[in-house]
């Protein structure tokens, strides 16, 4: 039944190392979104996709690669994992109607040590 | 400066109080605004559309004023399940659509 679902819920890995997190909504959403929560609560916006195509790419490191195999999932994989990577990351979806917020999903915690 | 500003709080108020956030924005041209609510660890959730002639949902009124960049939300006979971050929220990517958060207030309701 979870609209918007992220996997893993924790992560927790050491510095240097490769890591996914995965994304998944089944609400029929034409664009997804990745969102990153630091360690202030404060929420940036890192990608975002239409339909597979990416609209998006703030200021974010070569190391982050998201990628959408179709308009229903959007992955994200980080290489080379830094103690500063440590956040909550926070999928997000929306229809295409204009004025609709976003549907975010519960979160991945990500740890690195 | 950035392109949503919140007052951080953090707020403590008595069951039953009033209480207003307010908000402004930067960008001139963004087009839609929110008010989003996040509970401790946990996502944060649509509380409301602020829409310009300004809109209630039972005890929460929002408010938007374009000439001033101003946004703000008002909560009234304030419960203890209003704790929470308070996150204002605005459209400002234009046809690409980005939400963009302010840091959000804390609002702690105490009995």
């Amino acid at each position: 039944d979870t609209a918007v679902s992220q996997t893993p819920k924790y992560l927790v890995t050491q510095m240097g190392n490769d890591k996914s997190i995965k994304c998944e909504q089944n609400l029929g959403h034409d664009t997804m979104y990745w969102y990153k929560q630091d360690s202030k609560k404060f929420l940036k916006i890192m990608f975002s996709y239409n339909n597979k195509e990416l609209i998006i790419n703030e200021t974010v490191p070569n190391r982050f690669s998201p990628k959408s195999p179709d308009k229903a999932h959007l992955n994200l994989h980080i290489n080379s994992l830094e103690l500063g990577d440590s956040a909550v990351y926070f999928c997000a979806s929306r229809p295409r109607t204009a004025n609709y917020g976003y549907t975010f999903g519960s979160g991945t915690r990500l740890t690195v040590v | 400066r950035k392109e949503v500003e919140q007052d951080p709080g953090p707020f403590n108020v008595p069951e039953g109080a009033t209480v207003a956030f307010n908000c402004t924005y930067s960008n001139s041209a963004s087009q839609s605004f929110f008010w989003y609510r996040q509970d401790c660890r946990k996502e944060p959730k649509l509380l409301m559309s602020v829409y310009s002639s300004g809109n209630e949902d039972g005890r929460f009124t929002a408010q938007l004023n374009r000439a001033s960049q101003y946004i703000s939300l008002l909560i009234r006979d304030s419960k203890l399940s209003d704790s929470a971050t308070y996150l204002c929220v605005a459209n400002s990517g234009g046809s690409n659509y980005k939400l963009t958060f302010g840091k959000g207030t804390l609002l702690t309701v105490n009995p």
